[in-house]
């Protein structure tokens, strides 16, 4: 069952603040987030294992609540290359396979 | 450099062809997946594959196949295409990460796509 993202898109300036939503039915083991640019490959963000574990790279960082079943991917101070299409991808159980969201579609303009 | 190929970028067939989309990866990844993508509907996983001649059906299987004979390879067969197929179709590969419950994802490293076009 696919994850909810929320929200499906959003316009920012450059420097502004985003936060990508991603919600679950389903007991999580890891969420993965990925950023797909226009015409390219889905590029890997960050994965997160545990309950209540955050992780971050330079600006872009995200949270794992494994209580409510939910995580949620913050961008800070956005650049024009934040661009592009995130999508969060769940992990129930072993052998089972990721099953991805229907994205979100980040646009940072000058 | 890590590296998924995926034979074609675009592809015209006409309805009732049999389609073979190949992938291949060179990092030696036990699992292996192809998903498809159209617009508002995100990444859709077809098959997937956690280890040499293995594969496991996706959410979305119907009239598709796969072929895992050596562990690099990963093809997607549509054994007569049809308008609808029309799509992006991604292949991934990742590492099998052992646990208590068995093997989990690790990081997924995606092919170019292939735009297939059915007419």
């Amino acid at each position: 069952q696919q994850p909810v993202q929320s929200p499906q898109a959003v316009i920012l300036r450059e420097g502004e603040d985003a936060v990508i939503n991603c919600s679950s039915s389903k007991a999580l083991y890891s969420v993965h987030w990925y950023r797909q640019k226009h015409g390219e490959a889905p590029i890997f963000l960050m994965i997160l294992l545990k309950g209540g574990e955050q992780k971050g790279h330079d600006k872009i960082s995200a949270s794992f609540n494994e209580k409510k079943q939910q995580s949620s991917l913050y961008l800070t101070a956005s650049q024009l290359s934040y661009s592009g299409t995130y999508f969060c991808g769940t992990g129930n159980s072993g052998n089972t396979p990721l099953v991805f969201g229907k994205g979100t579609r980040l646009s940072v303009i000058a | 450099d890590v590296k998924v190929t995926q034979s074609s970028r675009y592809l015209v067939k006409r309805t009732g062809e049999k389609v073979f989309l190949e992938c291949v990866q060179d990092m030696d990844h036990e699992n292996m997946f192809w998903y498809r993508q159209d617009p508002g509907l995100g990444l859709r996983l077809i098959y997937f594959s956690y280890d040499v001649k293995m594969k496991e059906k996706g959410d979305i299987p119907e009239g598709y196949s796969v072929s895992r004979e050596k562990k690099e390879r990963f093809s997607l067969i549509l054994e007569s295409a049809s308008t609808n197929q029309t799509s992006m179709y991604l292949c991934a590969s990742s590492l099998c990460r052992k646990g208590g419950q068995g093997c989990f994802d690790t990081e997924a490293f995606f092919g170019q796509g292939t735009r297939l076009t059915v007419v």
